[in-house]
């Protein structure tokens, strides 16, 4: 298996544009995760889905930011429209159970500026 | 609540040094406890976990961790570190039915 892809691995934008981030889980992984890091903050878990549907959303930071998972082997994050706080890297991770014996599995992120 | 805490934000060592990267758990039972590895611009890397038995358990790159539910510690430790150990480590916790909290995690420095 690949492991967890993102794409793209860098993106630059201007504020107040559009911003996708892309997924690919690791196939047969029931649950999908997407986090933020940065240095004030750390690693923060946005949204987390199960069987493609959205189970805890709490952490994403506000209506701007929204994610969707249409199949079992894709998920999107969009942020509508970007600021600058949301430079950050966007990581997303794979697992076969919540509680799970084998740990999360991580994608290469996607380093995030926004200008 | 649940919390994983990693008390050093930042630990420098030289090579050939021996390493001890501090982890504080705070469950209700026993958690299921990883240790993670980031490289600079790579995401996070698994290198090690404990579930049960053996309180002292094996990891890639010649890594170790000890659980110690006494001091609800679950300390990562190296013998001799590389230069190209030099990443931040991530400590994280979890159980059966709820999802893993990770620790602010600690940068290592090695110096040469």
């Amino acid at each position: 298996d690949a492991g967890v892809i993102q794409s793209p691995r860098h993106e630059v934008t201007e504020m107040g544009q559009e911003v996708t981030l892309r997924c690919k889980p690791i196939s047969g992984h029931d649950y999908l995760f997407w986090y933020r890091q940065t240095m004030m903050r750390g690693l923060e878990l946005l949204i987390y889905f199960n069987n493609n549907v959205p189970i805890d959303d709490s952490g994403m930071p506000e209506d701007r930011f929204s994610a969707k998972m249409p199949n079992a082997s894709f998920s999107t994050l969009k942020i509508q429209p970007s600021e600058p706080r949301d430079s950050a890297v966007y990581f997303c991770a794979s697992s076969l159970t919540l509680g799970t014996g084998s740990g999360y599995t991580f994608g290469s992120g996607t380093r995030l500026t926004v200008v | 609540a649940q919390s994983v805490t990693q008390p050093d934000i930042h630990i420098t060592v030289s090579e050939g040094a021996s390493l001890e990267l501090r982890c504080n758990y705070s469950y209700g039972a026993t958690p299921y406890l990883f240790w993670y590895v980031q490289s600079p611009g790579q995401g996070l890397q698994l290198l090690l976990k404990y579930f049960s038995g053996d309180t002292l358990v094996q990891g890639i790159k010649g890594f170790e961790a000890e659980f110690k539910r006494s001091q609800s510690s679950f300390n990562l430790r190296k013998p001799s570190v590389h230069w190209s150990d030099a990443a931040e480590y991530f400590c994280a916790g979890g159980t059966s039915y709820g999802k893993l909290t990770f620790g602010q995690g600690t940068i290592l420095t090695v110096h040469p």
